[in-house]
């Protein structure tokens, strides 16, 4: 089956920095990679997805970049703000009629500090 | 709209005991999900359904039997619950393309629940 490894764990920036958070998958077949956001005690939220017919989508200040051939994509957030902090989670999946059975990988506790 | 919601939020059971969480969602959803997170771990499907009367395992099944009766209901039981099944339980909906949505999972608030 699909494994997705996440890099970093933890990562800590000053606010107004950039934060780059990276995945690998090992399926090549998949096709669909969303990058959720989930705050403490919170549900996870959708913040962006791509699929693999776009190498890079943008919204406002995130960015996901996708690289098939080498199996990996990143989340990249410009101008971080405190309310930033919060653990993001990739994951992948090969969207079908049967659903969307996602992977994900083991998360990134981002913590922008003042 | 609710959204999904999740029944209980919180719950405590003894080595042995048996439970069901109950997932409903009103936005006319034709697949459901089943997740457990872990520190460390992110989340793990544990079971999940395309379309009413249908299930189907995912990555981690076992001590864990769901049923879809209704569309809108998603329930997840536990036969007898295992101190490694305490965890933090979400349940997710999505809609088909067919039916013009993307391809979101929208999560539930999701269910503690510790084994003792």
């Amino acid at each position: 089956g699909e494994n997705v490894e996440q890099h970093p764990s933890t990562l800590s920036v000053q606010e107004g920095d950039s934060a780059v958070i990276k995945c690998t998958y090992s399926d090549s077949a998949s096709n669909y990679f969303p990058w959720y956001k989930q705050e403490l005690g919170k549900r996870p939220q959708l913040i962006i997805d791509i699929r693999s017919n776009v190498g890079e989508k943008k919204d406002q200040r995130i960015a996901v970049t996708l690289n098939k051939t080498a199996k990996h994509f990143s989340l990249h957030i410009t101008e971080t703000q405190p309310e930033d902090s919060a653990v993001y989670f990739c994951a992948a999946s090969i969207l079908t009629g049967g659903g969307n059975k996602l992977t994900f990988g083991t998360g990134t506790q981002l913590k922008v500090e003042l | 709209n609710a959204g999904v919601t999740q029944t209980p939020k919180f719950r405590v059971l003894k080595t042995g005991q048996s439970m069901t969480l109950l997932c409903a969602q009103d936005m006319n959803h034709e697949y459901m999900y089943w997740y457990r997170q872990d520190p460390g771990m992110g989340l793990r499907l544990i079971h999940y359904s395309v379309g009413e009367g249908t299930t189907a395992k995912g990555e981690v099944p076992d001590g864990y039997n769901v049923s879809r009766l209704k569309k809108q209901n998603f329930l997840l039981g536990l036969e007898s619950a295992a101190p490694s099944q305490t965890s933090v339980y979400f349940c997710a909906s999505s809609p088909t393309r067919l039916a013009g949505g993307g391809d979101e999972q929208f999560f539930g608030p999701g269910t503690r629940l510790t084994v003792l």
